[in-house]
């Protein structure tokens, strides 16, 4: 059965940092591209960062480039995502996912970032 | 940048009766090795998003056939041929034609009349 246990959210103010992780399991982890995806509050999905297979190629939305960091380690498993520089429109639930076939297969159960004062 | 574009936003549906959401692209999703690259995802109330559809018409595992999806270059549509309760939840497509963005529309809700 796959697994994506995404932790590390929390309450943090704006302009503070945040590092999340993702557990993976039950799938080929170090052969799938990787992505966090979030979603605002009663709002919808957005996409905002993806590494390949290795961790050589990274993409990163505008919105979030020059502040986050996307890194995986294969042999734990394991996905992050450094946050800096935290804004309150960054806050929302953000997903670990997969990405095979270009599309998404695979969603975590994702952890809620709160940016406030 | 490719823009996603839903309609309806909300969509109320008597059960048992049949429900169709539209997806529209900015931009032909058809991608260079012959492939397009929509897919559909639920995302029940509380809960985190499912896959139900990829590669515009193949149902996910599990999924009840119930739900097809059908389209091509930028116009594509998700039916449901005899909704249930538990269809009941905020429906997304999403394009992976055009990387290195992973594009959504932005959500339909589906609700019982």
């Amino acid at each position: 059965q796959v697994q994506l246990v995404a932790s590390g959210g929390g309450l943090v103010e704006p302009g503070g940092s945040l590092r999340l992780s993702c557990a993976a399991s039950g799938f080929t982890f170090s052969d799938d591209y990787m992505t966090w995806i979030r979603q605002a509050p009663g709002k919808g999905l957005e996409w905002i960062s993806y590494i390949s297979e290795s961790g050589r190629n990274i993409y990163y939305a505008d919105s979030v480039k020059g502040r986050f960091t996307i890194s995986r380690d294969n042999a734990k498993k394991s996905l992050y995502l450094q946050m800096n520089s935290l804004r309150a429109e960054d806050t929302a639930v953000y997903y670990c996912t997969n990405v095979a076939g270009s599309s998404i297969e695979y969603w975590g159960q994702g952890t809620l970032v709160t940016v406030s004062s | 940048d490719v823009v996603m574009t839903q309609s309806p936003l909300s969509l109320p549906v008597t059960l048992g009766q049949p429900a169709s959401i539209s997806c529209r692209s900015s931009q032909s999703l058809l991608h260079n090795d012959g492939n397009t690259y929509l897919s559909w995802f639920q995302q029940r109330p509380g809960q985190s998003p499912r896959r139900l559809i990829y590669k515009v018409s193949n149902r996910d595992s599990g999924v009840p056939d119930r739900f097809s999806g059908s389209g091509s270059g930028t116009d594509f549509t998700l039916k449901i041929s005899r909704v249930e309760a538990e269809d009941v939840g905020v429906y997304y497509c999403m394009q992976g034609t055009h990387w290195p963005q992973l594009t959504f529309g932005g959500g339909t809700k589906v609700e019982i009349k």
